[in-house]
């Protein structure tokens, strides 16, 4: 069974540019989760989907953070613009309903200068 | 409101010994309870659950938990610690209702010293 896939890896911009990042779920998980998680710490949730329903975006910052997650499937978490507090690892987690375990992507680490 | 301990950064264990990892959790109800390990670039790798039953959870690489109610504690523990075990290890809880979210510790690294 294929696991959570996240791109990119890496990435490096500037503060106040854009970025984006993309989830593909374990196939047949309808609950998504975004995580950040900065160094030395746990991870924070960030946002979590029921499909393609918002279940949980209470710590998420809207006014420069924002997901989607067209057809109950993959999943961008953009940040519009970054700040260099935003320098994190970014973990996409899903389970199969929203009690059940889940389980994570390799998560992306943005460096922001 | 949920939240978790982890009272240790770091644990230190000769190879071959036994290891506990700590943890103490505060859930209103009945609580989920989650033990992970992340490796260097890697992201959290499941471990082992309490949702029920039997207060002793047995997991993958020889880990296991034990949920103590009263002491509201689950923490992990192997009987023989492999070097390859030294990583960092995340304990979460999730309370059983509402939309089930999740609070992870804040981590404790576990080094295994050959």
């Amino acid at each position: 069974e294929a696991g959570v896939a996240q791109s990119p890896r890496y990435k490096i911009i500037e503060k106040r540019q854009s970025v984006a990042f993309w989830c593909n779920p374990i196939s047949g998980h309808a609950t998504l989760y975004w995580y950040q998680q900065i160094l030395g710490q746990g991870p924070k949730l960030l946002i979590q989907f029921q499909n393609n329903g918002v279940v949980d975006d209470s710590q998420l910052p809207k006014d420069r953070f924002s997901a989607e997650r067209l057809k109950g499937v993959d999943s961008t978490l953009k940040i519009q613009p970054a700040k260099l507090e935003d320098s994190a690892v970014y973990l996409c987690a899903s389970s199969l309903e929203a009690a059940d375990t889940q389980y994570f992507g390799p998560g992306t680490r943005l460096t922001v200068l | 409101a949920q939240s978790v301990a982890q009272p240790e950064d770091q644990v230190n264990v000769a190879e071959g010994n036994p290891l506990t990892v700590k943890c103490t959790y505060s859930v209103s109800g009945n609580p989920y309870l989650f033990w992970y390990v992340q490796y260097p670039n890697r992201g959290l790798q499941f471990l082992l659950k309490y949702i029920t039953g039997d207060n002793l959870v047995k997991g993958s690489y020889g880990f296991e938990a034990e949920f103590n109610k009263s002491q509201t504690s689950f923490h992990l523990k192997k009987p023989s610690a492999l070097v390859s075990d030294s990583a960092l290890y995340f304990c979460a809880v999730r309370a059983n209702t509402g939309g089930f979210k999740t609070i992870f510790g804040a981590g404790t690294r576990l080094f295994v010293k050959a």
